[in-house]
């Protein structure tokens, strides 16, 4: 089963209102949760790192005032678009190590789309 | 900067081998992963190499130079259900930060 859960799956917003997508863990804590970003048929970007209890860490060119992330407990991280627009409109996926495996397992995405 | 580089896109036929290369340079290396992703789907881990050599696991094996910056993922008898993107990720350290390739995407014809 499912090890990383990712909340909504799809979300419809209006241009300039803020939407938030969750990230959890399942049956294990992850101190540092990784946000990616997906645009059709191309890769996934690191958007940011995001780490409990301080600050995330964001990639270079992610603006870090429209994407707000933060991790309050050791299962949850949570991604906030804010003032959203159109060109937001992605697929955006969570990820988090269990243990010292070094498999990184992904959430099942979220993809926003902004009208 | 990262640089993952793969091909965009491969074709094969069913029950065939095909074989995804994928080459990088990072500032750091600490594992390369291989994950299957079918479209609006999140992707799925295949395998993770950390050290020199083959790692096999069932239909699916990988394969990892340190020294050339060099991977490849081998699909043996292939499904049409093998028909996804496959993505090559470096790991660049221990706190288990991935940069990603763009991804092969892969068809596999009848």
């Amino acid at each position: 089963g499912a090890v990383v859960s990712q909340h909504p799956s799809r979300v419809i917003c209006k241009s300039g209102t803020s939407v938030k997508i969750e990230c959890r863990s399942l049956d294990f804590q992850a101190t540092t949760m990784f946000w990616y970003r997906q645009f059709p048929k191309k890769s996934l970007m690191l958007m940011a790192t995001s780490n409990e209890g301080s600050k995330a860490t964001y990639e270079q060119g992610v603006e870090k005032d429209k994407f707000l992330i933060n991790h309050a407990s050791l299962t949850l991280s949570t991604l906030t678009v804010t003032s959203a627009h159109p060109e937001d409109s992605s697929f955006y996926i969570c990820s988090a190590n269990r243990g010292n495996t070094g498999e990184l397992f992904f959430g099942e995405g979220s993809r926003l789309t902004v009208l | 900067g990262q640089n993952i580089d793969q091909p965009t896109e491969m074709t094969a036929t069913e029950g065939a081998i095909v074989q995804i290369n994928c080459t990088y340079q990072t500032s750091g290396f600490n594992g390369l992963f291989w994950y299957q992703q079918h479209a609006g789907e999140a992707p799925t881990f295949l395998s993770y190499n950390v050290l020199d050599g083959l790692e096999e696991k069932g239909r699916f094996s990988s394969f990892l130079s340190r020294s050339k910056g060099y991977s490849y993922l081998l699909l043996k008898e292939l499904q049409m259900k093998d028909s996804a993107s496959y993505l090559c990720a470096v790991r660049l350290n221990q706190g288990g930060k991935l940069i990603f390739g763009q991804g092969t995407e892969l068809s596999v014809k009848p």
